[in-house]
């Protein structure tokens, strides 16, 4: 399978401790999305990536939250000092330079106790 | 980004056509019109995007109004894993642009 994969697909915390997640792109794709989704509201953007720079942060995006994308492949999502409102899915997306379709993975969803 | 309205909810018997609606009256001219789709607990599914003409791939449909105010995004024959919420975006192509997604249109696909 070429898509976006993200892992872990589940993760239940409690509330303080730090959590880190994953996503790997589509091969080549040089664009990389975080998104957040809560119950029953559509997903939310958090931050994009193009290669390894940084290029747009949500106000979303508090000091809390962290994303690097170090060598422009995968990426990885850290949550500082978690807190119940970080409870949702997580969810990450790339794309190429070509067409920039956005392309999913299957979400990460978070669990904080 | 131009907003985009739809309807909260449709139903559609299954091996009908699906239509969904959505509008976006405010769309810039080198704005597309994106259709995305979840199915529960999974990540949205890309499923089809246009500018003004109509397009269709193995998934859907997708008509767009001439005055581009509108569009309608037809699932030709709706099967029970159809059942999702659909979210229609508009958005510049080739720009780095987020996706704003907005509530979308829960389909339900019934027997």
């Amino acid at each position: 399978d070429t898509g976006v994969s993200q892992n872990p697909r589940h993760k239940i915390t409690k509330r303080g401790q730090n959590v880190t997640f994953r996503c790997d792109p589509i091969s080549e794709h040089n664009r990389l999305y975080w998104y957040r989704q809560t119950l029953g509201q559509g997903p939310e953007f958090l931050t994009y990536f193009q290669n390894e720079a940084q290029l747009e942060k949500s106000r979303l995006l508090s000091d809390r939250f962290s994303a690097e994308r170090p060598k422009g492949s995968f990426s990885t999502l850290e949550i500082q000092r978690t807190e119940q409102g970080d409870s949702a899915m997580y969810l990450c997306a790339s794309s190429d330079g070509t067409s920039n379709t956005q392309y999913f993975g299957p979400g990460t969803r978070l669990t904080v106790l | 980004d131009a907003k985009t309205t739809q309807p909260p909810s449709m139903d559609c018997a299954e091996g009908r056509a699906a239509n969904l609606p959505c509008n976006h009256s405010t769309i810039s001219g080198n704005e597309y019109v994106y259709w995305y789709r979840q199915i529960h607990s999974q990540g949205p599914q890309y499923i089809i995007h246009g500018l003004k003409n109509n397009e269709t791939n193995e998934m859907a449909s997708l008509i767009i109004t001439e005055d581009r105010k509108s569009s309608t995004l037809i699932l030709p024959h709706a099967t029970l894993r159809d059942t999702a919420v659909y979210y229609c975006i508009v958005r510049l192509r080739l720009g780095t642009d987020k996706l704003i997604f907005g509530t979308g249109t829960r389909l339900q696909v019934f027997p």
